[in-house]
């Protein structure tokens, strides 16, 4: 399975600033994909990032809100822009491998 | 819209099987099943996935029903930390490569 490092693993974050997530991959990759798990909940997909093209977001989630960037094919940003409380999640990366899709350890955000 | 329905919880016992149930009675047939699993604060972890025959790995076994309508994941000798919540979730290998997650079944494994 791909190795994912997923930077920082969590972080504290004053409504109305702005976060960005890194994601590492140790291989190249065409897809990533960035999640979204609010408290209690089930894995949302937030978006596909793929290299060279501008991100294909999911219904109810905007570029404006989680600009991500894909600059080459190891590496991803999310960011999470003006944030409020109910940004506070755990975000995830994940790539597709030959079995399955593997997921970074994720960043949890609580925004206060 | 949810394609797979899962039990919301369920109790096993430490070192007896535990069968974990998943229907999928809308599935097509070039649609595959998978089981992931997520422990307390770490991320998704693939565990096996099949299209219709039985499949066993060193984690777990898939049984899929004839008919395909439903599968049972098996964790052969469940230990305590096989305590995650279990996700079944049905997709096409090669044309949708989302990943829809459901609510999944929250396993607790007992002492």
């Amino acid at each position: 399975s791909a190795v994912i490092s997923q930077k920082p693993s969590r972080d504290i974050c004053q409504r109305g600033t702005s976060l960005t997530i890194q994601c590492q991959v140790d291989s190249q990759v065409t897809m990533m994909f960035w999640y979204r798990q609010q408290p209690g909940q089930s894995l949302t997909l937030i978006a596909t990032a793929n290299q060279g093209s501008e991100a294909t977001y999911e219904s109810g989630f905007v570029i404006d809100k989680f600009p991500i960037s894909r600059p080459n094919l190891t590496f991803s940003t999310l960011t999470v822009s003006n944030m409020s409380p109910e940004d506070s999640s755990i975000y995830l990366c994940s790539v597709e491998r030959r079995n399955g899709y593997t997921f970074g350890s994720g960043t949890r955000l609580t925004v206060v | 819209d949810a394609k797979t329905t899962q039990p919301p919880s369920m109790d096993c016992a430490e070192g007896r099987a535990a069968n974990l149930p998943c229907n999928h009675s809308t599935i097509s047939g070039n649609e595959y099943v998978y089981w992931y699993r997520q422990i307390h604060s770490q991320g998704p972890q693939y565990i096996i996935h099949g299209l219709k025959n039985n499949e066993t790995n060193e984690m777990a076994s898939l049984i899929i029903t004839e008919d395909r309508k439903s599968s049972t994941l098996i964790l052969p000798h469940a230990t305590l930390r096989d305590t995650a919540v279990y996700y079944c979730i049905v997709r096409e290998r090669s044309n949708d490569y989302k990943l829809s997650f459901g609510a999944g079944t929250t396993v607790t494994v007992r002492a």
